[in-house]
C-alpha cells in the first residue's frame, strides 16, 4: 500500500545552519506530495507541495523537488532560524474520487529544534 | 475567510462517557476530512466526508466510532464509551469544491485534544 518514510528526530541544528530531511514514499500512479509544519500546541499548515515529478515547492525558504526516479521528496533549507522549531510531517495524497479529492498519508514527523 | 474552526480544544471524558468534537470547514469547502495523532506518532486517516455523505472510512475503528456532515451545521465526530486509548489529538481538515481550483490541498483546524480519564 502507500506510505511516507520521513528520517526520525528530533533534529537539532544551530541558527543559520543548513537543513535536510528526508522523505521517501511508496505509491501506486502519481501521488502529490507535501510538507506539512505543526507548532507546538497547533495544528498543521501547508508548508509547499507537488504535484507531478520534477516539479519544486518552496516557500519560506524553505524547497523539497519531486522526484519520481528516487521516489523522494526531500525538505530543504540553506539557513534555518530559531522560529523553524517545528515538528514537519512528510505527506502524499492517496485516492482518486473522481477528482482530486482523497486522504493524507502521513510519515511520522521530525522534531526539529533550532539553538539561537 | 475564516479557517477550519474545530471545537471544543480540550475535552476530558472518563471511561465510559461519550465525546462530540465539531468542525466548521473552510467557507466554500464541502469536503472534510478527520484525522487522529497519538503521542508521537504522524496523523492516520479516519473518515472522509461531504455534505450529508460519507466518502470514505477505512480509517475508522469499527466500534464506537461515527461520524457526519449534515447538510447544515458542522461536521460531527462522535466517540461513544470512551476508553484511555482514545485519548489523541483528533484534527479536521478540509478542501475546496471541484470547481477549477487546486482541490489538492487540504486546510487543517487547530484540532481538539481528548484525555480520557
Amino acid at each position: 500500500g502507500n506510505s511516507v518514510t520521513q528520517m526520525e528526530g528530533p533534529v537539532t541544528l544551530s541558527e543559520e545552519a543548513f537543513l535536510t530531511i528526508n522523505c521517501t514514499y511508496t505509491a501506486t500512479g502519481y501521488p502529490s506530495l507535501f510538507w506539512y509544519v505543526q507548532y507546538p500546541g497547533e495544528g498543521l499548515q501547508l508548508l509547499l507541495k507537488a504535484t507531478k515529478a520534477d516539479d519544486k515547492g518552496s516557500n519560506k525558504g524553505f524547497e523539497a523537488t519531486y522526484r519520481k526516479e528516487t521516489t523522494s521528496f526531500h525538505l530543504e533549507k540553506g539557513s534555518v532560524q530559531v522560529s523553524d522549531s517545528a515538528v514537519y510531517f512528510c505527506a502524499l495524497k492517496s485516492g482518486n474520487y473522481g477528482g482530486s479529492q482523497g486522504n493524507l498519508i502521513f510519515g511520522k514527523g521530525t522534531k526539529l529544534s533550532v539553538k539561537p | 475567510n475564516a479557517g477550519v474552526m474545530q471545537n471544543p480544544r480540550h475535552l476530558v471524558r472518563r471511561r465510559g462517557q461519550e465525546a462530540r468534537l465539531r468542525c466548521s470547514p473552510m467557507k466554500g469547502h464541502s469536503h472534510v476530512y478527520w484525522y487522529r495523532q497519538l503521542p508521537e506518532e504522524g496523523l492516520k486517516f479516519m473518515v472522509y466526508l461531504q455534505k450529508e455523505n460519507i466518502i470514505d472510512e477505512s480509517g475508522m475503528p469499527k466500534e464506537r466510532f461515527s461520524a457526519e456532515f449534515p447538510k447544515e451545521g458542522p461536521s460531527i465526530l462522535r466517540i461513544q464509551q470512551v476508553v484511555r486509548g482514545d485519548s489523541a489529538a483528533y484534527f479536521c481538515a478540509s478542501s475546496p469544491d471541484n470547481s477549477g481550483v487546486s482541490t489538492d490541498t487540504q486546510y487543517f483546524g487547530p484540532g481538539t485534544r481528548l484525555t480520557v480519564l
